[in-house]
């Protein structure tokens, strides 16, 4: 079963642009989960969703954003990008069963300059 | 809300010495609680996980127990080999926060030859 893809791997962006991310979960997989991985504050919940509805959500400003389709795949968009928001990316995927077993995609890179 | 405080590193052992990372927790109920590894440059795996008190975790020699009444989650292997040279994330889930991943700070492994 293929795993957790996300795409692109790497991104550089400037100041003030927008970007979006795409996460393609496990097949059968229907929570998707965001997290941001940095060196001073390691990694940390942005959002996750479940059948296309956001069910939880971590305390981020409102420049980021997500949704989900109808087929589990997950987007998350970053507008008016700032120096700050250059981190790792990571999207995870669930079953939802009890227990919340997580499992990571490999992750995106995105430099802000 | 949860947290997990993990030991300091970064680990610098010999190949085929003993480890020890240790992890502790702060949560309301009953969380659900693993062990993630992070190589360099990818996403980060599942290692293992203990769902209730008592429950023991295991995976390619390493183990860790989840012990409610020390409300630590420690990881052990016996005999580390240079391949196991990573970041390890304590995490749980459960509790006040849901389904979300509150993870420790990481500890860096380094074995040597």
């Amino acid at each position: 079963k293929a795993g957790v893809t996300q795409t692109p791997r790497y991104l550089i962006k400037t100041r003030g642009q927008q970007v979006t991310l795409s996460c393609s979960p496990i097949s059968g997989h229907r929570s998707v989960s965001w997290y941001q991985q940095t060196p001073g504050q390691g990694l940390q919940f942005l959002f996750e969703y479940f059948s296309e509805t956001q069910r939880n959500k971590g305390n981020f400003p409102g420049r980021f954003s997500g949704r989900q389709f109808s087929n589990s795949r997950s987007e998350m968009n970053v507008s008016t990008l700032e120096l700050g928001d250059s981190a790792l990316y990571l999207c995870a995927s669930s079953l939802d069963n009890p227990g919340y077993e997580q499992y990571f995609g490999p992750g995106t890179r995105l430099t802000v300059t | 809300g949860n947290s997990v405080t993990q030991m300091e590193g970064p680990v610098t052992l010999s190949e085929e010495a003993f480890l020890t990372i240790n992890c502790t927790y702060t949560a309301t109920g009953y969380p659900s609680l693993f062990w993630y590894v992070q190589y360099p440059g990818e996403g980060l795996q599942l290692l293992l996980k203990a769902t209730k008190a008592d429950d023991k975790g295991s995976n390619k020699g390493f183990e860790a127990t989840y012990r409610k009444e020390t409300t630590s989650f420690h990881l052990e292997k016996g005999s580390v080999q240079v391949s196991d040279s990573a970041v390890y994330f304590c995490a749980l889930t459960g509790g006040t926060s849901g389904s979300r991943l509150t993870f420790g700070e990481g500890t860096q492994l380094t074995v040597n030859p």
